[in-house]
């Protein structure tokens, strides 16, 4: 597709429920990002890609989060055990390698935690 | 560590009045910084970044390295200015680090 596309747009779960967050990335792009879309919280990095492998993860609030990227393209962001605390928008963002800056982010996933 | 503050979550402003909002960074290098832009149900996307010093859609930014700031300007603002801005920072981590944004509101 042109643009990076996230799935699902919108997710409503019971509190200790897992989901699974999906990134389409645009063709080609090698580095991909996930943030956190919090309200008053700004944007909250929370894992990068470099093809498959992860090289920071630093972000990831807590082993209840996890990532995996397959084949340099599609990456899921798994939330084990939600909280209330993990409601927010999940935004997924591509970029090409060695072009810093220019990040091109998707629609996003709206998680709510009930 | 890298760290992004933008003081104000909320600014109004007048159509046809000077806009400016307020990014300062915390870097012991050498920053490259942007402006990033979310408007009303559309995705976030790049605005400007300070190593083109070009300006878009009227707004422009100087970083000022004495004073580590990179506040973004426009010297009229339109009601389609209204949206999400959002300062990032990116240094040597291979992510942005992005502040918690400003929420600009042109009235009529």
């Amino acid at each position: 597709g042109a643009g990076v596309s996230q799935s699902p747009s919108n997710k409503v779960t019971e509190k200790g429920k897992d989901v699974e967050l999906r990134c389409d990335p645009i063709s080609g792009h090698t580095a991909l990002y996930w943030y956190r879309q919090s309200l008053g919280q700004g944007l909250e990095f929370l894992i990068y890609f470099q093809g498959n492998s992860a090289p920071d993860k630093s972000g990831l609030p807590s082993d209840r989060f996890s990532a995996e990227r397959t084949g340099g393209s599609v990456s899921t962001l798994t939330i084990q055990r939600t909280q209330q605390e993990d409601s927010a928008v999940y935004l997924c963002a591509t970029r090409l390698a060695g072009v810093t800056g220019e990040l091109f982010f998707g629609e996003g996933s709206r998680l709510t935690v009930l | 560590a890298q760290r992004v503050t933008q003081p104000e979550k909320l600014l109004s402003v007048f159509k046809g009045a000077p806009v400016e909002l307020k990014c300062n960074y915390s870097y012991s290098g050498s920053p490259e910084l942007f402006w990033y832009v979310q408007y009303s149900r559309q995705r976030l996307q790049l605005l400007l970044r300070h190593i083109s010093r070009e300006s878009i859609k009227g707004f422009t930014a100087d970083l000022n390295k004495g004073e580590t700031s990179f506040h973004l300007k426009k010297p009229f603002a339109q009601e389609e200015d209204s949206a999400m801005y959002y300062c990032a920072l990116g240094g040597s981590a291979r992510q942005l680090t992005f502040g918690s944004g400003t929420q600009l509101t042109v009235l009529p």
